[in-house]
């Protein structure tokens, strides 16, 4: 069965900052990968997604995302972060059913932004 | 606006007690899901459905139940057999495609009193 590791449960970082969110996920083909981000008490937003083509993918809001099939990991980046961004951020493997996606989620990073 | 409806966004349960929370698209899409958020545990899938009237359980079915009547519609019953109700719950829907994006409702905070 597929799975999703994220093994940093939080994260601070000063505002201006660069960022990197890991994430490894463990599929038996090549995996359709997604990365989340929820606001506190909200529903998720989609930020990018990688299923074929270039490994370096861009989203919305300046991240971008790296997958490396040797490492098994689709890590999240951003240059520079910004007050805005503190939420959490979740990374998700989907495993086709009938042409659909379902999907298998991390455990989430709470990113922290300071001044 | 096209979208994912959710409601209530807060609902209160005494123990013993059965309750439903409300999802509902105007997406056109196949398929819904219903997903329980806790602290620190992600989303864990609880019922899946591509169909209306045909519906899988999920990772964490024990004590839901769902039903799929229209295309629009997937309702989650929390019963009382689900010994701890106490969450966050989330349903989402997606388009017939490899690689679609999921799209999310707003979530029901679910507090069993």
């Amino acid at each position: 069965a597929q799975s999703v590791t994220q093994p940093d449960i939080h994260i601070t970082v000063s505002e201006g900052a660069s960022l990197e969110l890991r994430c490894n996920y463990s599929y038996g083909a090549t995996p359709y990968l997604f990365w989340y981000v929820q606001s506190p008490g909200q529903g998720l937003q989609l930020l990018l997604k990688y299923f074929s083509g270039d490994t370096l993918v861009q989203g919305i809001k300046g991240f971008e995302a790296e997958f490396k099939r040797s490492q098994s990991s689709f890590n999240l980046r951003k240059p520079s972060v910004h007050w805005s961004d503190a939420a959490e951020y979740f990374c998700a493997v989907g495993d086709s059913f009938g042409g659909n996606e379902k999907l298998t989620f991390g455990t989430g990073t709470r990113l922290t932004i300071i001044p | 606006d096209g979208g994912i409806t959710q409601s209530p966004k807060y609902l209160f349960r005494k123990e013993g007690q059965n309750v439903t929370l409300s999802c509902e698209q105007n997406l056109n899409h196949d398929a819904m899901y219903w997903y329980r958020q806790d602290p620190g545990q992600g989303l864990r899938l609880i019922y899946y459905s591509q169909i209306v009237n045909d519906f899988q359980k999920g990772d964490i079915a024990e004590g839901y139940s769902v039903s799929r009547e229209k295309k629009e519609s997937f309702p989650l019953t929390v019963t009382s057999a689900q010994k701890n109700p106490t969450a966050f719950y989330l349903c989402a829907s997606t388009p017939r495609a490899a690689g679609a994006e999921a799209f999310f409702g707003q979530g029901t905070r679910l507090t069993v009193v």
